[in-house]
């Protein structure tokens, strides 16, 4: 069956710009979680949905958002850009909440922000 | 300080030798779980480990959750170069609504 599926895989924005990244979980899957990835934090929690509905969310300022659609597929916002938003997003899809029993992780959106 | 500590933080080593890699923490967690990334990619799920004492092997990989479930450790024998990677373990945080933390990663690296 498809893997997760993330789209675009590499980005490049300017200051200030707003981003979209899009998620496709497997089919089945209900929960989906996103992650941002650095070289000095590691990967850090964003939020996590779960039909439709945001189920925990990470310490991140409010100019990250996501959202969840009814097929399950989801996306994440962030706007106004900064510097130290450049990082590896990765999308994680579970059939249950929380990933209890473990996540499948898309490839990842390379974001690069100059 | 990272809720789940992993060591060492890098490892160098030739092919046909043994490797562990350790995962701890002050918590108690329901299960943990261990991943491997390569490089460009998302992490793949290795295994979960969900009840105290639990060994788990897959292949020339060994698993344990310590007795307390607030460790973890994996045991690489006669290491490979495909088993190059980067090593992280997770865990969900109760106290944090359960969400999957991850520790800061080994990274592994095998020479032929």
């Amino acid at each position: 069956k498809a893997g997760v599926t993330q789209t675009p895989r590499y980005l490049i924005k300017t200051r200030g710009q707003q981003v979209t990244l899009s998620c496709s979980p497997i089919s089945g899957h209900r929960s989906v979680s996103w992650y941002q990835q650095t070289p000095g934090q590691g990967l850090q929690f964003l939020f996590e949905y779960f039909s439709e509905t945001q189920r925990n969310k990470g310490n991140f300022p409010g100019r990250f958002s996501g959202r969840q659609f009814s097929n399950s597929r989801s996306e994440m916002n962030v706007s106004t850009l900064e510097l130290g938003d450049s990082a590896l997003y990765l999308c994680a899809s579970s059939l249950k909440a929380r990933g209890t029993y473990g996540y499948t992780f898309g490839s990842g959106t390379r974001l690069t922000v100059v | 300080t990272q809720l789940l500590e992993q060591s060492p933080q890098f490892l160098s080593i030739q092919e046909g030798e043994n490797l562990t890699v350790y995962c701890n923490s002050s918590s108690v967690f329901s299960s943990l779980q261990w991943y491997r990334q390569e490089p460009g990619e998302g992490p793949v799920l290795l295994v979960t480990v969900v009840t105290g004492g639990e060994v788990k092997k897959l292949k020339r990989l060994t698993f344990q959750f310590g007795d307390a479930r607030k460790d973890s450790s994996l045991h690489i024998t006669a290491a490979q170069p495909g088993d190059t990677g980067l090593y992280l373990c997770a865990g969900p945080y109760q106290a944090a609504g359960n969400k999957l933390t991850f520790g800061g990663g080994t990274r592994v690296l095998v020479k032929p």
